[in-house]
């Protein structure tokens, strides 16, 4: 059992939006601004697609997008493209001891 | 251009050792913390551990499941960092995946990632 909670799957159709969140606690989640979120198509390294909760690294599209509301942080992806189809991941940091966390994962399916 | 690339891995039998290394470029491997990162076949990720940068002292953390078992370091001179594997188990049975911190003190979030070295546990 993971961490932090996503849902399973997600699907949308081509141009649509679709947001996966991603659950924690207050040990981690909920008290650190430390949220990342990553894609990984099959067979490949996971690509970080933002950091610090909202941030985006250089090159990602600003059809992603993240934020956080308490213990649940949260990716959206907007005008849903076929090369979205992929699994996403969150992380957080969970402070010293348990440093970091990862959600199960969710599949995107674009329809 | 920055790249990770992880070496090591193989079959190995329930009890022994192995060793993986990651050999950086593209950046300066020394000011950096650097983290492993697992993902068992079907499944999805699991934080290992980091090392920190020798500014910050070099040292350590560990996730639970590997803890008085696994060992991080890393060899500025030659930009390698190191995973030693010892008293493994099936259930270490993964993908490993040698990742960049973004900083030197601590285990945030990673910005790179090497493509990955399978690790297969079994008798």
């Amino acid at each position: 059992q993971s961490a932090l909670t996503q849902p399973a799957s997600v699907s949308g159709s081509p141009g649509q939006s679709i947001t996966i969140s991603c659950t924690g606690t207050s040990s981690d989640v909920g008290s650190y601004n430390l949220v990342s979120w990553y894609q990984q198509h099959p067979g490949k390294a996971p690509k970080l697609m933002i950091y610090e909760g909202s941030k985006r690294p250089s090159g990602v599209s600003n059809r992603f997008s993240g934020s956080k509301s308490g213990n649940t942080a949260s990716l959206t992806i907007s005008g849903l493209q076929a090369e979205d189809e992929a699994d996403y991941y969150c992380c957080s940091y969970a402070g010293s001891s348990t440093v970091r966390v990862f959600g199960g994962g969710t599949k995107l399916t674009v329809l | 251009e920055v790249q990770l690339v992880e070496s090591g891995g193989g079959l190995v039998q329930p009890g022994r050792s192995l060793r993986l290394s990651c050999t950086a470029s593209g950046f300066t491997f020394g000011d950096y913390a650097m983290s492993w990162v697992r993902q068992a076949p079907g499944k999805g990720l699991e934080w290992v551990g980091f090392i920190r940068s020798k500014a910050y002292g070099g040292t350590t953390e560990y996730a639970a499941s590997v803890k008085g078992r696994f060992t991080i370091s890393r060899d500025d001179s030659k930009s390698i960092a190191y995973l030693q594997m010892n008293s493994l188990k099936t259930e270490d049975t993964a993908v490993y995946y040698c990742t960049r911190e973004t900083v030197g003190s601590s285990s945030w979030y990673s910005d790179y990632w090497g493509q990955g070295t399978l690790v297969t546990v079994s008798s």
